[in-house]
């Protein structure tokens, strides 16, 4: 198994540029989340979805933050317009139903600096 | 809201010491705890998990207890090796299924 697939593993924009990352999921799991690291404030729950539906949203920042996972294999976070302070390394994890007995598996994250 | 706390923040020991990492919670209604492993620019790679309703798991010379009335876990890592070396997380889901809520992580070197 590959495991969590992230890309683009690094990007570099400019503020007000639009940013997309992605996600590929572990095959067969449910349950996918998008978090995001920063020294200042840890990890954070951005938001996650069951079955490619969005379960909990209320971890994303602002309405420039979008997520959508057309399918059970592929899911987008987009940044429109992206700015300085969303600098941070995004990460990708996936699970097999719910984490309640199933590990989270992380992708290698995608390290976002907006200048 | 749940607030996940480790102790310490740093820890540097010689290749072989037993040691301890500490994590605490403030809301005992969880339904797991994990510790992760974050290597420098890798994502985070899951250890352990226990149950809530159990008191400890064991991963060769790894092992994770939880004492959920007292909001505690720990992890303690047996003859430390310097591939141990990393960020060691712990995070406890809470009472919202699939919503994990991380501590900080202790930063842990292991010299030769």
């Amino acid at each position: 198994d590959a495991g969590v697939i992230q890309s683009p593993r690094h990007e570099v924009t400019e503020m007000g540029q639009e940013v997309t990352l992605r996600c590929k999921p572990i095959s067969g799991h449910d349950y996918l989340f998008w978090y995001r690291q920063t020294m200042m404030r840890g990890l954070e729950l951005l938001i996650y979805f069951n079955n490619n539906v969005p379960i909990d949203d209320s971890g994303m920042p602002e309405d420039r933050f979008s997520a959508k996972m057309p399918n059970a294999s592929f899911s987008t976070l987009k940044i429109q317009p992206s700015e300085p302070r969303d600098s941070a390394v995004y990460f990708c994890a996936s699970s097999l139903y719910s984490s309640y007995n199933s590990p989270l598996h992380f992708g290698n994250g995608t390290r976002l600096t907006v200048t | 809201k749940q607030e996940v706390t480790q102790i310490p923040a740093a820890l540097s020991v010689p290749e072989g010491e037993n040691l301890v990492l500490n994590c605490s919670f403030t809301d005992s209604a969880i339904y797991n705890l994990q510790w992760f492993r974050q290597d420098p620019g890798k994502g985070l790679t899951s250890l352990l998990l226990i149950q809530s309703s159990q008191r400890e798991q064991t991963s060769g010379r790894l092992n994770a207890s939880l004492d959920k009335s007292s909001g505690r876990s720990t992890l303690y890592i047996a003859a430390s090796q310097p591939g141990d070396s990393a960020t060691y997380l712990c995070a406890v889901e809470g009472s919202t299924l699939g919503r994990l809520y991380f501590g900080r992580g202790t930063q842990l070197t292991v010299w030769p």
